[in-house]
């Protein structure tokens, strides 16, 4: 099945810096979510933004979606030491008939490294 | 607290020695699913739940069973274990409506080791 893929696979900066991570994937979708993880940890839900929202905020994060493009961008400003984590794109296709396909395909993450 | 969780969160055990994995959920979501994490996959989907009853089939279901008798409760079987089981286990829970599946909650894991 279809599957999110994240860019950079991993990505290290300094405390105060912005994160940028970016998900491509390959087939129309109903929306798509970020996750984080710590190190061996549950995920935990970032964002959801559906195909028919371009753009969304909470907090430090945004994300923008391109439906066109089939991509979509996390942005993390002013990282924290605390951000380190892995990050994971989560889409769930969209069938023909237009409802949803009820299941998600995650990507294989991007692993994020704040040096404070 | 609302919550998502699963027994055990370690467990070893040997090549086909049956074994369930409990999870449940305190936010009466109608959805459930497991998810296996192996390094360089990343998640993948074994199983999902719909409702009551109503369970199908994910991306890696094989050497897998689920049941779905109570919404709560989302149990994942090996019947008969095989060492390339062994892996990171999530269980995960949310709504979901005629515009797809809402944030998933996830379990804090199940850690796998099949000798």
């Amino acid at each position: 099945s279809q599957q999110g893929e994240e860019d950079p696979q991993a990505l290290s900066i300094q405390e105060g810096e912005n994160a940028t991570m970016n998900c491509s994937y390959k087939t129309s979708i109903n929306n798509l979510q970020w996750y984080r993880q710590n190190s061996g940890r549950g995920l935990v839900h970032l964002i959801l933004i559906r195909s028919n929202e371009r753009e969304k905020h909470s907090g430090r994060l945004r994300v923008t979606l391109d439906t066109s493009k089939k991509s979509s961008s996390l942005l993390i400003t002013a990282s924290r030491a605390a951000d380190t984590a892995s990050y994971f794109c989560a889409t769930e296709p969209r069938p023909y008939s237009g409802a949803g396909s009820y299941q998600l395909t995650f990507g294989k993450g991007t692993k994020l490294s704040v040096i404070p | 607290e609302a919550q998502v969780t699963q027994n055990p969160r370690y467990l070893i055990t040997v090549t086909g020695k049956k074994l369930t994995v409990t999870c449940s959920q305190n936010m009466n979501h109608e959805y459930m699913s497991w998810y296996r994490q192996d390094p360089g996959l990343g998640l993948r989907q074994i199983y999902y739940s719909m409702n009551v009853e109503v369970t199908d089939k994910g991306d890696v279901p094989e050497g897998y069973k689920v049941s779905r008798k109570e919404k709560r409760n989302f149990p994942l079987i090996l019947e008969s274990p095989s060492p390339n089981q062994t892996s990171l286990y999530f269980c995960a829970s949310s709504f979901y409506g005629t515009s797809g599946l809402n944030e998933q909650f996830f379990g804090p894991g199940t850690r796998l080791t099949v000798l």
